[in-house]
């Protein structure tokens, strides 16, 4: 069975600085997709970055990037140069290569950034 | 291009009455999945479907029920509403493949008083 586990449920930090968003992952699948969500106060999900478990680098997307350690089997994110914008619930989800794909989440972590 | 619509936004039902959230998305995936969302547990799979008239359950499918007749329609009905399922739900839609993540929609608030 595929688990996400996230284990800060808040975080606070000052605007411009980076933030690490931790996310760990458990499954018997050699083929899967790691995933972060954000989810503002107004409710809908946004997709920010994804990781292929055979993929070699890092995944990136403009100030987000993806630190992967297949062997920790973890999967944080890393927001550079936090924004006030950036306050919201973030969520860690893994999609199986085998069978239905399901897409399993993790707890989430809020974070608030303070100017 | 819709992306995936949800309907009703908000809805409150007393309990024992039963209603149907629906659920269309336009963009032929094949992949649709019903989640419901509660404080301090993240996502949690109600079911999930891997093509028109394919339908499983997922990790919370008691009280729920779904079909999957078109490819563009997932309802997921409530067959007897219970306080227990408060909560915010969510359907999501994808193509086949550990590459592509799901497209979700916007959300139904539902209370059951």
């Amino acid at each position: 069975a595929q688990k996400i586990t996230q284990t800060q449920p808040g975080m606070f930090v000052q605007e411009k600085e980076a933030v690490t968003l931790d996310c760990t992952y458990d499954t018997s699948d050699p083929s899967y997709g790691l995933f972060w969500y954000k989810q503002p106060s107004s409710g809908e999900m946004i997709f920010l970055i994804y990781q292929g478990s055979y993929d070699q680098q890092n995944a990136t997307e403009g100030r987000y990037s993806l630190n992967f350690q297949k062997a920790r089997k973890s999967a944080n994110l890393v927001i550079s140069a936090s924004q006030l914008g950036d306050s919201a619930m973030y969520f860690c989800a893994m999609r199986g290569g085998k069978g239905a794909q399901k897409l399993v989440f993790g707890q989430g972590t809020r974070l608030t950034i303070n100017p | 291009n819709a992306g995936v619509t949800q309907t009703p936004k908000f809805q409150v039902l007393k309990t024992g009455q039963s209603m149907t959230l629906q659920c269309a998305q336009d963009m032929n995936h094949e992949y649709m999945s019903w989640y419901r969302q509660d404080p301090g547990m993240g996502l949690r799979l109600i079911h999930y479907s891997v093509g028109a008239g394919i339908t499983d359950q997922g990790e919370v499918p008691n009280g729920y029920n779904v079909s999957r007749s078109t490819t563009e329609d997932f309802p997921l009905r409530l067959l007897s509403a219970a306080p227990s399922q408060t909560s915010v739900y969510f359907c999501a839609s994808s193509y086949s493949g550990i590459n592509y993540g799901y497209t979700f929609g916007s959300g139904t608030r539902l209370t059951v008083v």
